[in-house]
């Protein structure tokens, strides 16, 4: 993931807003997922954003600025079952290829 | 419907072996990718299979590195004369492989272990 900048740690509080932030540098872009990780689990889908603008999806949201580079995943009324890595990836090239940032921890606290 | 399997879920071997490690896909999903991931890394491309053939495999890091994907289902990863630095989680993922349809689902993955 060398094209892609994730904070690499984050915590926040049971019920609050966190942002998680990700830019990335490619050619051939064409699109930008975010992933949800568990530790010692396998990484499950949470978005995947094509044009600029935000997408809402529950209590997450993705946001997507194709001009800048830049995108973010939004996580509302944060529970603890949210500690979790978040990993930014790009889908780049003429097919599916994938490629992922080292993922951002998140920690809830109480 | 079922989802992404693998086998085994560990594996430890000696460095200098050879093995397998296999992927079960989502039945017909025709693209198929590897990745392996070490501690506190995301997932790093190895390969990607459209069909039965590999459509870009400039993740394999050596030559020590194959994949196989015969009859456009079940991949095979194999690694000649492991090394240490081979230890990681090997993460298959299998997605429908038509237009607009992205989202990868991801088996559970292989813990594999070079001692």
């Amino acid at each position: 993931g060398q094209n892609i900048d994730q904070p690499t740690e984050m915590t926040a509080t049971e019920g609050a807003i966190v942002q998680i932030n990700c830019t990335y540098q490619t050619s051939g872009f064409n699109g930008l997922f975010w992933y949800q990780q568990h530790a010692g689990e396998a990484p499950t889908f949470l978005s995947y954003n094509v044009l600029d603008g935000l997408e809402e999806k529950g209590r997450f949201s993705s946001f997507l600025s194709r001009s800048k580079g830049y995108s973010y995943l939004l996580l509302k009324e944060l529970q603890m079952k949210d500690s979790a890595s978040y990993l930014c990836a790009e889908n780049s090239g003429g097919y599916q290829k994938v490629t992922f940032g080292t993922g951002t921890k998140l920690q809830v606290i109480p | 419907g079922a989802g992404v399997s693998q086998t085994p879920s560990n594996k430890v071997t000696e460095k200098g072996k050879y093995v397998e490690l296999r992927c079960d896909p989502i039945s017909g999903h025709t693209a198929l990718y590897w990745y392996r991931q070490s501690l506190g890394q995301g997932p790093e491309f190895l390969i990607y299979f459209q069909g039965t053939g590999a459509a870009d495999d400039s993740g394999l890091p050596n030559d020590r590195f194959f994949a196989v994907r015969p009859e456009g289902s079940v991949s095979t990863l194999k690694i000649q004369r492991t090394e240490r630095g081979d230890s990681a989680v090997y993460l298959c993922a299998s997605s429908s492989g038509g237009p607009g349809d992205y989202e990868q689902y991801f088996g559970p993955g292989t813990r594999l272990t070079v001692t």
